[in-house]
């Protein structure tokens, strides 16, 4: 059983604050990492896939690494809006050979106007 | 480009009815994931097809739950003498083969009365 970790559970930060979480994984047989932003009442949406150690993806203020040797990854939040408040969930498959993943318990973000 | 549709939305049936969600993956994704959200818990996988296939079920209660992808039409999740323990928030995802992103669906929230 794949054991995916994240902390913390829940962040409250004041707009404009900049803010990191993390995604704990163990290091051996990784195959890719998943970052999704999950709203309220909505689909979890996609952010990155992550694969090589060393890799770093951004999408707009959101960007996140990825340490394969050491087993996490951070995303990071610049700038935080109001609308950037949601559950950031950090997935990864079980095996190299299987597709659907394994999902961490998420971190619940609050940005504060 | 329509995103990963569900029906119904919520769904109520009582103690010993059968439950049939519905999941239409996006045009040209031939992978379909089902998860499930129980109450206070973060997502886990169930049941993993491609078109007419079951790959992976390892996570699909073994009594009462059955899925299928038929060659045409929609993906179905049918949960036959539902129980109040399976009342959960069901998800859908889909990806491309050669690709690892999944992009997930709405959700269908069935309650068991």
């Amino acid at each position: 059983i794949l054991n995916v970790e994240q902390s913390p559970q829940s962040l409250h930060v004041q707009e404009g604050d900049s803010t990191n979480f993390t995604c704990s994984f163990p290091s051996s047989n990784f195959y890719a990492l998943h970052w999704y932003r999950w709203e309220t009442a909505k689909s979890p949406e996609a952010l990155f896939v992550m694969t090589l150690n060393g890799d770093e993806k951004k999408k707009g203020r959101i960007s996140a690494t990825l340490n394969t040797k050491e087993g996490y990854s951070y995303l990071y939040i610049k700038g935080s809006q109001p609308e950037d408040s949601a559950t950031y969930l950090c997935a990864l498959p079980p095996s190299g050979s299987a597709r659907q993943l394994t999902f961490g318990s998420g971190t619940q973000l609050t940005v504060l106007p | 480009n329509a995103g990963v549709m569900q029906n119904p939305r919520h769904l109520v049936r009582r103690r010993g009815q059968e439950a049939r969600l519905r999941c239409s993956p996006m045009k040209g994704h031939s992978h379909v994931y089902w998860y499930r959200q129980l109450p206070e818990e973060g997502l886990k996988f169930m049941v993993y097809l491609q078109k007419e296939n079951i790959i992976d079920e390892s996570g699909m209660p073994k009594e009462r739950f059955s899925a299928e992808f038929p060659k045409e039409g929609p993906s179905i999740l049918r949960i036959q003498q539902v129980v109040r323990g399976d009342s959960a928030a069901y998800f859908c995802a889909s990806s491309q083969t050669g690709t690892d992103t999944q992009y997930f669906g709405p959700g269908t929230r069935l309650t068991v009365l």
